[in-house]
């Protein structure tokens, strides 16, 4: 079946410009995931979804950053008025967190490149 | 749990030696630990997971041990390849998640097999 999707797969924008970064996560699963890989670096947690409970956005950086998930299916990362050290790949990952294992499966990312 | 350090950042071994990488956990009540395999330019993948009920899981050549106890746990790769090469990442439930919800990521372990 498919896996996690991400689109764009490269954002290059303007400093000042807000961004909106989609992903669709694998079909049932209930929990998803967006993570920020600064080059080189490790996985920064941003927010987790599970199910219709509330949003754990203790990971976003300021207040620039929201995100959104519809229908307990897509969601929308969006970064108001980006800043350059806002560069880095977005990276979605859902799961299905059942039988005491948490996989998380992982999209190709959107690399986000502000000028 | 709430922090996850991960150790060394970065290992270079000859082809067909032995390779590990250790992580430690501040939560004890974590009890999922997930290995985490990224090759450059693609997405992380999972390569093996233990839960805290076993200390030890292999598959073919890959084992993680996990010392409760100590709350570390360790990668093992024997017999490596040049295939290895990646950068693996440990992770552990962030507090209070047990065994579920969102994991914590080490920083980690750019690997390098030489030929």
């Amino acid at each position: 079946g498919a896996g996690v999707s991400q689109s764009p797969s490269n954002k290059v924008t303007e400093k000042g410009k807000d961004v909106e970064l989609r992903c669709d996560p694998i079909s049932g699963h209930t929990a998803l995931y967006w993570y920020r890989q600064s080059l080189g670096q490790g996985l920064e947690f941003l927010i987790y979804f599970q199910g219709n409970s509330a949003p754990d956005k203790s990971g976003l950086p300021s207040d620039r950053f929201s995100a959104e998930r519809t229908g307990g299916s897509v969601s929308t990362l969006t970064i108001q008025r980006t800043q350059q050290e806002d560069s880095a790949v977005y990276l979605c990952a859902s799961s299905l967190e059942a039988q005491g294992r948490n996989i998380q499966y992982f999209g190709a990312g959107t690399r986000l490149s502000v000028l | 749990g709430e922090n996850v350090e991960q150790h060394p950042s970065t290992l270079s071994v000859q082809e067909g030696d032995s390779a590990v990488i250790k992580c430690t956990y501040s939560d004890s009540a974590s009890n999922y630990f997930p290995w985490y395999k990224q090759e450059l330019g693609k997405r992380p993948q999972l390569i093996i997971d233990i839960r805290s009920n076993v200390g030890e899981k292999k598959d073919q050549r890959i084992a993680v041990t996990l010392n409760k106890t100590a709350k570390h746990f360790s990668l093992h790769i024997t017999e490596t390849q040049p295939e290895d090469s990646a950068v693996y990442f440990c992770a552990a439930p962030r507090h209070g998640s047990g065994n579920t919800g969102k994991l914590i990521f080490g920083q980690g372990t750019t690997l390098q097999v030489k030929p």
